[in-house]
C-alpha cells in the first residue's frame, strides 16, 4: 500500500530565505507526483506536477524535484516571502493498484516570518 | 472557466439528519474524486468515478454515497449524519490518462455534526 510522508509538519522561516519541503512515498510505482498549496480554510490549488519519466519541474519560484527510485520529492522555494506562507501538500498517484486516486501526505504548514 | 465549484461551503447538521454535498465541474473531465480531509491529516478517498454511471469505492466510504448520472455532477451523499462525518470535504476532477493528468480541486465543504 502507498504511503506518503512529508516531513517537517511545520516549518517556520524568516523572509528572504531559501527552503526545501521534503516528501517521501513507499512504492515508486507511480504515474506522478502533484505538489499543492492550501491556504487556512481553502481548497487546494495545483503549484506543480512531475511525470514519473521526468526528474524536475520549474514554475516561477519554484522548482520541484523527483527522483523516483529513492521515493523522493523535493519542493524547493526560492527567495520565500509572507505570501507563501501556506500548508503544502504532495500527492503521487499510483501506476498499479489503485491508479485511479491520488495518495496524499499530511502537509507541510510554512509560514514565512517578515 | 469555473473549474470545480462545491456546494454549499458550509453546512451544520445535527446527528441523523442527511445532506448532499453538491460537485460540479466545467472541464469536460470524466474523473471525479471526493476526498475528507480531518485536521493535521491527508486527504483520504471517499468515492471516486471513472465516468457517467461508474462509482468505486475509495478508503473511507462507510456511511456515504455517490452517483454520476452526468460528465459534469458527482453529489456525495450523507445518511444519518455521525459526528465521526466532521470534516472539510473536496472534490475533484482530472482527464484520463497516464502522466501529465493534473488534478484540479473546488474550495471544499466544511461540515460539522452535532
Amino acid at each position: 500500500k502507498q504511503e506518503v510522508t512529508q516531513i517537517p509538519a511545520a516549518l517556520s522561516v524568516p523572509e528572504g530565505e531559501n527552503l526545501v519541503l521534503n516528501c517521501s512515498f513507499t512504492d515508486s510505482a507511480i504515474y506522478n507526483l502533484q505538489w499543492f498549496r492550501q491556504d487556512p480554510g481553502k481548497g487546494l490549488t495545483s503549484l506543480l506536477l512531475i511525470q514519473s519519466s521526468q526528474r524536475e519541474q520549474t514554475s516561477g519560484r519554484l522548482n520541484a524535484s523527483l527522483d523516483k527510485s529513492s521515493g523522493r520529492s523535493t519542493l524547493y522555494i526560492a527567495a520565500s516571502q509572507p505570501g507563501d506562507s501556506a500548508t503544502y501538500l504532495c500527492a503521487v498517484r499510483p501506476s498499479i493498484q489503485g491508479a485511479q486516486k491520488l495518495v496524499f501526505g499530511q502537509g507541510t504548514r510554512l509560514t514565512i516570518n517578515p | 472557466n469555473a473549474g470545480v465549484t462545491q456546494t454549499p461551503k458550509f453546512r451544520i447538521l445535527k446527528i441523523g439528519q442527511s445532506m448532499t454535498l453538491q460537485c460540479t465541474q466545467d472541464m469536460n473531465h470524466n474523473y471525479m474524486y471526493w476526498y475528507r480531509q480531518d485536521p493535521g491529516m491527508g486527504l483520504k478517498l471517499i468515492y471516486y468515478s471513472v465516468g457517467a454511471g461508474i462509482t468505486d469505492k475509495g478508503e473511507v466510504p462507510n456511511g456515504y454515497n455517490v452517483s454520476r448520472s452526468t460528465t459534469e455532477d458527482f453529489p456525495l451523499r450523507l445518511e444519518l449524519a455521525a459526528p465521526s462525518q466532521t470534516s472539510v470535504y473536496f472534490c475533484a476532477s482530472r482527464t484520463p490518462g497516464q502522466g501529465f493528468t493534473e488534478a484540479f480541486f473546488g474550495q471544499g465543504t466544511r461540515l460539522t455534526v452535532v
